[in-house]
């Protein structure tokens, strides 16, 4: 019974193309976020989500266009596919991060390789 | 401009040894610090965490130290057990950002 769950787990396509990546979350967390983990390996927050509201939007091309239809879903759409783009992708979701330390789960990633 | 370092890219232990992993900051403003354990084709799953008021959190083999002067948190492990391998993600947590800003990851392979 997966928690996060994306799709797909892998992307091949070429430059220029437009892609989308799913992400679902069954844990009841209102904030969902998209980080990316580049060549040197860094995981990098890109957007983050709470209650369907942007609430993070770190410096991002915005060929990245993340929407949240609800609560439980963040799909990431990425247009006019660029080689630089190739890279990991990871959704996460938590709870906001209050007084308790609430860690981030994070879905199985999605390998994106633009040729 | 990294938040968050873990400079050994990698590291090697023999089974039933002590495992350190290091990482430092450069951030002030984080609340807590989170270790990440990450095997291949998953995403990272939570290990443990520490508050920036305390200086030591213990979890069974895994223990978190973290010297707020320094700048600087270690994750141990003992005994290491081949299990372990794996790449651990240090994060900071920002609570008045909502941003977990994660290192680069050391791989940890333990030998039998």
């Amino acid at each position: 019974d997966t928690a996060v769950s994306q799709t797909p787990k892998y992307l091949v396509t070429q430059m220029g193309n437009d892609k989308s990546i799913k992400c679902e979350q069954n844990l009841g967390h209102d904030t969902m976020y998209w980080y990316k983990q580049d060549s040197k390996k860094f995981l990098k927050i890109m957007f983050s989500y709470n209650n369907k509201e942007l609430i993070i939007n770190e410096t991002v091309p915005n060929r990245f266009s993340p929407k949240s239809p609800d609560k439980a879903h963040l799909n990431l759409h990425i247009n006019s596919l660029e080689l630089g783009d190739s890279a990991v992708y990871f959704c996460a979701s938590s709870q906001i991060f209050g007084d308790m330390n609430t860690e981030a789960f994070f879905g199985q990633g999605t390998r994106l390789t633009v040729v | 401009d990294q938040q968050v370092k873990q400079n050994s890219p990698s590291l090697s232990v023999q089974e039933g040894r002590i495992s350190i992993l290091n990482c430092d900051y450069t951030n002030s403003m984080f609340d807590y610090f989170l270790w990440y354990k990450k095997y291949p084709a998953e995403g990272p799953t939570f290990l443990i965490s520490i508050s920036s008021i305390k200086d030591k959190n213990e979890d069974g083999r895994f223990t978190v130290f973290l010297n707020k002067s320094a700048k600087h948190l270690s994750l141990h492990i003992v005994p290491s057990q081949p299990g372990d391998s794996a790449v651990y993600f240090c994060a900071g947590l920002n609570q008045g950002a909502q941003k977990l800003v994660f290192g680069q990851g050391t791989r940890l392979t333990i030998n039998p």
